[in-house]
């Protein structure tokens, strides 16, 4: 089974680029990989999701490795309010999809 | 347009009770997903339901049990609560189905205490 791999903690200053990795050696070709954000007190929130190729959106960059077994979310100004704990998952298509769940992330940021 | 609602916020129960928690998707949407997050074992999928049908579950034991509604809403069961199921429960929603493509939306979640 396909298995995520996060550093339980990540310290970072306001307004300085976040480096968050995830590993995922066992990743198979055609699982997604997908980024969720959970703030205090709330449910997850989509960050980013991608396959192959390097993603980006208005919130974060996605960096996939060449051989896929790890990623990185790049949060290029990190403020106050992006401390959270972040979720990489991966998603296996089709009618029996499966998600694996990473233990997340929890990113401190500093003023 | 506002977001995915989940009733009660908080629920306080006690061995070999049974609890139904209620979410309510954005409009419009038509697949709602439960999730059970605890301390030791993390986010974990409980099921997925898309146009009132089971569409997926998770590995989880048949006390877990849910259902949709024709207006998208959906429930979920527990019955006969045991210790361990002490958890927030988390619904989400989409558009049209959870799929490697598309994002979910999250509600704030069931905070559930049994004792």
């Amino acid at each position: 089974d396909a298995k995520t791999t996060q550093p339980n903690s990540m310290e970072s200053n306001e307004e300085e680029p976040v480096h968050l990795p995830c590993n995922h050696s066992t990743i198979s070709g055609t699982d997604y990989i997908h980024w969720y954000r959970q703030l205090p007190s709330q449910g997850p929130e989509y960050v980013i999701h991608g396959l192959t190729s390097n993603v980006n959106n208005r919130m974060a960059s996605l960096a996939i490795a060449e051989d896929r077994k790890s990623s990185t979310l790049i949060l290029h100004r990190a403020t106050l309010r992006d401390a959270a704990v972040y979720y990489c998952i991966l998603y296996s298509g089709g009618s029996n999809y499966k998600l694996t769940f990473g233990k997340g992330t929890l990113l401190t940021v500093n003023p | 347009k506002a977001g995915v609602t989940q009733t009660p916020r908080y629920l306080i129960k006690t061995r070999g009770q049974q609890v139904t928690l209620s979410c309510s998707p954005i409009s419009g949407h038509r697949s709602v997903s439960w999730y059970q997050q605890t301390p030791g074992q993390g986010l974990q999928f409980l099921f997925e339901y898309f146009s009132e049908t089971q569409r997926n579950k998770g590995n989880f034991p048949g006390r877990f049990s849910g259902r949709q509604f024709s207006n998208s809403r959906s429930e979920m069961n527990v019955s006969t609560l045991e210790l361990g199921d002490s958890a927030l429960y988390l619904c989400a929603s989409s558009l049209v189905g959870s799929s490697p493509y598309n994002e979910q939306f999250f509600g704030p979640g069931t905070r559930l205490t049994v004792l």
